[in-house]
């Protein structure tokens, strides 16, 4: 299976939106809405953001939205803060009863 | 709260197995979830290895099925990884994490903090 599809990166100023697309196929993102989203920061272990496409586990700013469209999933950021400074990857389930993440996104503050 | 340490060599050599472990505390593995692991080698992103049930079945990323071994231990509540047939791009931070989606569906909510295992002669 291949990874999933991300933009290597992606930036914005403190107080703007950013969005961060997923891509997969209808064997993955398109068929389930199993996505989840987890955060990154340097030495630290990854954090779960987003799963089940738009749900928030408790604790998560509601900053933090998600959303899918066809086999297209997309992590939403708004209000940006310095600390939202991370690597981003998604995660889908697989209809072989596995898992794929994506190849990760480096976001900027600016 | 539940919490994940990995453990175990931090060098092995080429053509050896990866042996680690994963041991739970605040949480039963008993009581269900799939718990898995995950690598990420360095500068690379996030790779899914395989994930396991309280029952033993697994599940396993394809393209290393052929050299994972996974088992758990509901006694001393932990769970093990071993990857055979080592090389140089086994080389990552090996993490555990529960999946708390109710099977394997990717819904990691708590991790270990990883364990660095470099592959080298």
């Amino acid at each position: 299976q291949s990874a999933l599809t991300q933009p290597a990166s992606v930036s914005g100023s403190p107080g703007q939106s950013i969005t961060i697309s997923c891509t997969g196929t209808s064997s993955d993102v398109g068929t389930y809405n199993l996505v989840s989203w987890y955060q990154l920061h340097p030495g630290k272990a990854p954090k779960l953001m987003i799963f089940e496409v738009t749900k928030r586990p408790s604790g998560v700013s509601t900053r933090f939205s998600g959303s899918k469209s066809g086999n297209t999933a997309s992590l939403t950021i708004s209000g940006l803060q310095a600390e939202d400074e991370a690597d981003y990857y998604c995660c889908s389930y697989v209809d072989t009863s596995t898992l794929v993440f994506g190849g990760g996104t480096k976001l900027t503050v600016l | 709260q539940v919490q994940l340490q990995e453990s175990g060599p931090g060098l092995v050599k080429p053509s050896e197995t990866l042996s680690l472990t994963c041991d739970v505390s605040g949480y039963s593995i008993s009581s269900g979830y799939f718990w898995g692991w995950i690598r990420q080698p360095p500068g690379k992103g996030l790779e899914w290895i395989g994930s396991i049930f309280r029952s033993g079945t697994s599940y396993f990323n394809p393209s290393l099925k052929s050299r994972v071994t996974m088992s758990i231990d509901k006694y001393a509540n932990h769970f093990s990884l071993r990857l055979s047939s080592t090389t140089a791009a086994d080389t990552a931070v090996y993490y555990c994490a529960r999946d708390a989606g109710g099977y394997n569906y990717g819904q990691f909510d708590s991790w270990g903090q990883g364990i660095l295992v470099t592959v080298s002669s």
